[in-house]
């Protein structure tokens, strides 16, 4: 199964945007998706969004439609989520998750996840 | 969007314990559920996939059955490093929601 290297931890200011990257080794890039999911402070894991980089497309939660960029460069073999405007309540733990999908069965495979801290 | 509803939200048992946590889906989505474990400040750990497929590595105590809306995840005999929160997640279709979670304490 792919290897996932998210990116360092951030701090950022509220109103400013974060952009965490995902980098996949050992496996053929296109034939995974990359899904984000999120966990703030004691809370759920959260489902942000998706990239399929083998049919260039990508598709993001209702809550966080027109905030967040989900994408990816094939060539570099790596995932990103860029989310704006951002709040105190962003402040999360954001991992990446290959998905390897086949007929309606799917395997995830979680990266160690990225700290994003939103204070003034 | 499908909603996972997970029942109980928290449990206290104890240790050499028989544990059963549900996962109900407000509509059908076949086997396609994966079960997580996660301890604090941890990523989450895969489990199942695919509703009752173990993960390698996973210790045979744990099992997962289900298809279309309900689903469950049983731990045979309770372990100490058992204590966790445990979701479930559904890959039917956009977007892939987790359940609330499920909190198992040591009673």
């Amino acid at each position: 199964q792919v290897q996932l290297v998210q990116s360092g931890a951030e701090v950022k200011k509220p109103g400013s945007s974060v952009k965490v990257s995902c980098k996949a080794s050992g496996g053929t890039f296109s034939s995974y998706n990359f899904s984000w999911v999120r966990q703030a402070p004691g809370q759920r894991l959260e489902w942000m969004g998706v990239v399929i980089p083998i049919l260039g497309t990508a598709t993001s939660a209702q809550e966080f439609r027109g905030r967040v960029k989900i994408s990816a460069d094939e060539s570099a073999s790596t995932a990103f989520m860029e989310l704006s405007s951002l709040r105190s309540e962003d402040t999360a733990v954001y991992y990446c998750v290959s998905e390897y999908c086949r007929g309606g069965s799917c395997y995830p495979n979680w990266g160690q996840g990225t700290l994003v801290t939103v204070s003034a | 969007a499908i909603q996972l509803t997970q029942s109980p939200s928290s449990l206290s048992a104890s240790i050499g314990d028989r544990v059963t946590i549900t996962c109900r889906a407000s509509q059908g989505i076949s086997s396609a559920l994966a079960w997580y474990q996660q301890k604090p400040g941890k990523t989450p750990k895969l489990l199942i996939y695919d509703a009752s497929s173990m993960e390698s590595g996973v210790p045979s105590r744990f099992s997962g059955s289900g298809s279309g809306t309900d689903f469950t995840l049983t731990i045979s005999s309770l372990q100490p490093e058992d204590f966790a929160t445990y979701y479930c997640q559904h890959f039917k279709s956009y977007p892939y929601t987790f359940g609330q979670g499920t909190k198992l304490e040591i009673k």
